[in-house]
């Protein structure tokens, strides 16, 4: 159980264009998601996190208007890189909680973003 | 006070020896500290977790150590196999709230 996917797992667009990624919980109701960003050989740093129905919480220094994040549904959000640039490049995880109730954070395979 | 140090950033073990990482937190409101693995190119994936109500907890191979008066915790992980090569973070949070992640430790097990 406890299973997450993530669409597309890789990505190549243009500048200046927009990218959606889509992250779903499998087998449990997500009452959280959360999306990550993750440079090589460094650690997940968190970018944002979601309830559902609700809008997102960013961290600081995220841009909430380059970053979009819905969560409309407990087993479904989605990320959209806007106006994408090659410093967007980089691989992007989400993860859910919520499943039981317990404090697990189960996380999906991940998506490579790579701008040109 | 967020922070969770990890150490150390690489690891060398001999294939059936003994892989240890540590980590050390300041904030005393954590209390579920769970241990990711990662593969190259994968998203980590939960390998165990503890509360701050034991000292310690097994699933197989792998064992966390757990000294909230220290505030460290450590993963063991015994027989350490080839397969096991991977980056292994510690993580930290208060409750159900986010994650605050240490910073990976690359283990290499050499066969």
């Amino acid at each position: 159980g406890a299973v997450v996917s993530q669409h597309p797992s890789r990505v190549i667009c243009k500048s200046g264009t927009s990218v959606k990624i889509e992250c779903r919980s499998l087998d449990f109701q997500a009452t959280t998601m959360f999306w990550y960003r993750q440079f090589p050989k460094q650690s997940l740093m968190l970018m944002a996190t979601s309830n559902e129905g609700s809008k997102a919480t960013y961290e600081q220094g995220v841009e909430k208007d380059k970053f979009l994040i819905n969560h409309a549904s407990l087993t479904l959000s989605t990320l959209t890189v806007t106006s994408a640039h090659p410093e967007d490049s980089s691989f992007y995880i989400c993860s859910a909680s919520g499943g039981s109730g317990g404090y697990e954070q189960y996380f999906g395979p991940g998506t490579r973003l790579t701008v040109t | 006070q967020q922070q969770v140090k990890q150490s150390p950033q690489s690891l060398i073990v001999q294939k059936g020896g003994i892989s240890i990482i540590n980590c050390a937190y300041e904030n005393t409101a954590f209390d579920y500290f769970p241990w990711y693995q990662q593969f190259p190119g994968k998203g980590p994936a939960l390998l165990i977790a503890i509360r701050p109500d034991v000292s310690e907890k097994k699933e197989g191979r792998f064992t966390i150590s757990f000294n909230k008066s220290a505030k460290q915790f450590s993963l063991h992980i015994m027989d350490s196999q080839p397969g096991d090569s991977a980056t292994y973070f510690c993580a930290a949070s208060a409750g159900a709230q986010k994650l605050v992640f240490g910073q990976g430790t690359r283990l290499t097990i050499n066969p």
